[in-house]
C-alpha cells in the first residue's frame, strides 16, 4: 500500500491565490522530503529538500519566496505556492526519505487559470 | 557529478514483444541504480531497484542489471504487454554528503503497447 500521501490530487486556483500541497509520510518518520515539479513530457526537476525542523534547502533557480515549504513534523511537508499564475500549472510530486528514497507521492496537478 | 541518460521516446510496441530501454549514467561513489514507472495522470511507482555492481533488479517481468564496467542500468522485458503503456524513468540515488538521497532522473521514456 501507499505509504506516502500528497494531498490533493488535483487543483484549480486562481491566478494570484495561494495553493498548499501536503505531503506526508503514513508510516514512518521522514527526516527528509524532496519536492518535484514535473512539466509536460519532461522529466522531474527537483525543487527542494525539505528538512524537518530547519528551513528547505532550495535548487538553482527556484524561487524559496514563491514556493514556501515547511516541514513542521516528522511525517508532514507542505508546499505553498504563493501568489500563483498560470505558468505555476504543473505535476508537483513528493518523496520520503526512508533509508533510500523509494516511495513517492500520487503527485499533484495544479492548474492556474 | 550524476547525471542520468535514457533513451529517448516514444517507443511504441506490439504486444508480446521485446522491449530494451537504455539507461547510461554518470556519478561519484557508488550509487544506487532505479526504474521508475509513472501511468497516466498518476505519481512515480519504483518498479525495480539495484543497490551495487552485478545486481540484478526484477519485478513484473521487468529486468535491469547494474553494470559498473559500461555504466548502464538498461531496461528489459521478454514480453511486453497493453497494459504496460506508460513512463519509464530511469533514476540513480547519491550516496555521498549532502546530496545522500536524492535521486537524479533521465528524462523518461514513453512506452506504447499496441494490441
Amino acid at each position: 500500500g501507499a505509504v506516502v500521501s500528497q494531498h490533493p490530487s488535483w487543483v484549480i486556483c486562481k491566478s494570484g491565490t495561494s495553493v498548499k500541497i501536503e505531503c506526508r509520510s503514513l508510516d514512518f518518520q521522514a527526516t527528509t522530503m524532496f519536492w518535484y515539479r514535473q512539466f509536460p513530457k519532461q522529466s522531474l526537476m527537483l525543487m527542494a529538500t525539505s528538512n524537518e525542523g530547519s528551513k528547505a534547502t532550495y535548487e538553482q533557480g527556484v524561487e524559496k519566496d514563491k514556493f514556501l515549504i515547511n516541514h513542521a513534523s516528522l511525517t508532514l511537508s507542505t508546499l505553498t505556492v504563493t501568489s500563483a499564475h498560470p505558468e505555476d500549472s504543473s505535476f508537483y510530486i513528493c518523496s520520503a526519505r526512508r533509508g533510500i528514497p523509494l516511495h513517492f507521492g500520487n503527485g499533484t496537478r495544479l492548474t492556474v487559470t | 557529478g550524476n547525471s542520468v541518460t535514457q533513451m529517448e521516446g516514444p517507443v511504441t510496441l506490439s504486444e508480446e514483444a521485446f522491449l530494451t530501454i537504455n539507461c547510461t549514467y554518470t556519478a561519484t561513489g557508488y550509487p544506487s541504480l532505479f526504474w521508475y514507472v509513472q501511468y497516466p495522470g498518476e505519481g512515480l511507482q519504483l518498479l525495480l531497484k539495484a543497490t551495487k555492481a552485478d545486481d540484478k533488479g526484477s519485478n513484473k517481468g521487468f529486468e535491469a542489471t547494474y553494470r559498473k564496467e559500461t555504466t548502464s542500468f538498461h531496461l528489459e522485458k521478454g514480453s511486453v504487454q497493453v497494459s504496460d503503456s506508460a513512463v519509464y524513468f530511469c533514476a540513480l540515488s547519491s550516496d555521498r554528503g549532502s546530496t545522500l538521497g536524492r535521486l537524479y532522473f533521465g528524462r523518461g521514456t514513453q512506452l506504447t503497447v499496441w494490441p
